[in-house]
């Protein structure tokens, strides 16, 4: 059974930009979590899908923006970069709306 | 707010060393916890968890030890392996289908 796979690996923009980026779960799997990682402020949690509905947000400008998809495929967007976005986006996912998270290898954005 | 964090950022053992990785939870609301493991380029990956009627867990050379009194956590690896570097992290969860928070996570250097 594949992973959890995310696209792009790795991505440059420049501040003002904006980014979409793109999470397939585990196949049968229906919720997807994202979350950003930075060396100062660790993992921080994003936001929640579930069966195409965000179910929980974190504490994140509105800039910051997802969607979930009736394969339950989802993509994040990020608009207005600014230079604080720089950061590694994980994407986990998991079969019901409790249990055991898996994660992704995530996408690494840098922001110039 | 309240959040999970880990008492030291480094640890260094010999190979074949128990290691011993701590954390402390400030919300006592807390149910659910768990371990995990992010090597160097990926994404975190489970090891253990463990819910808040339980004391104590074990898996394959590792335990969690849960102190609900002083909110405390603890990952114990038996026979600690290179292999083994990498930074751990705790989570907890404070009711199904909530968002995890993250500690900042220890980074464990096995050397031979």
């Amino acid at each position: 059974k594949a992973g959890v796979t995310q696209t792009p690996r790795y991505l440059i923009k420049t501040r003002g930009q904006q980014v979409t980026l793109s999470c397939s779960p585990i196949s049968g799997h229906r919720s997807v979590s994202w979350y950003q990682q930075t060396p100062g402020q660790g993992l921080q949690f994003l936001f929640e899908y579930f069966s195409e509905t965000q179910r929980n947000k974190g504490n994140f400008p509105g800039r910051f923006s997802g969607r979930q998809f009736s394969n339950s495929r989802s993509e994040m967007n990020v608009s207005t970069l600014e230079l604080g976005d720089s950061a590694l986006y994980l994407c986990a996912s998991r079969q019901g709306s409790t249990g055991e998270l898996f994660f992704g290898e995530g996408s690494r954005l840098t922001v110039l | 707010g309240e959040s999970v964090g880990l008492h030291l950022p480094t640890l260094s053992v010999q190979e074949g060393d128990n290691s011993i990785i701590n954390c402390a939870y400030s919300n006592s609301a807390s149910d659910y916890f768990i371990w995990y493991k992010q090597e160097s380029g990926k994404g975190p990956q489970f090891i253990i968890d463990i819910r808040s009627n339980m004391d104590k867990r074990q898996g394959q050379r590792v335990t969690v030890l849960l102190n609900k009194t002083v909110k405390h956590l603890s990952l114990q690896i038996a026979a600690t392996q290179p292999g083994d570097s990498a930074v751990y992290f705790c989570a907890e969860n404070e009711q199904a289908g909530t968002a995890l928070i993250f500690g900042k996570g220890t980074t464990l250097s096995v050397s031979s």
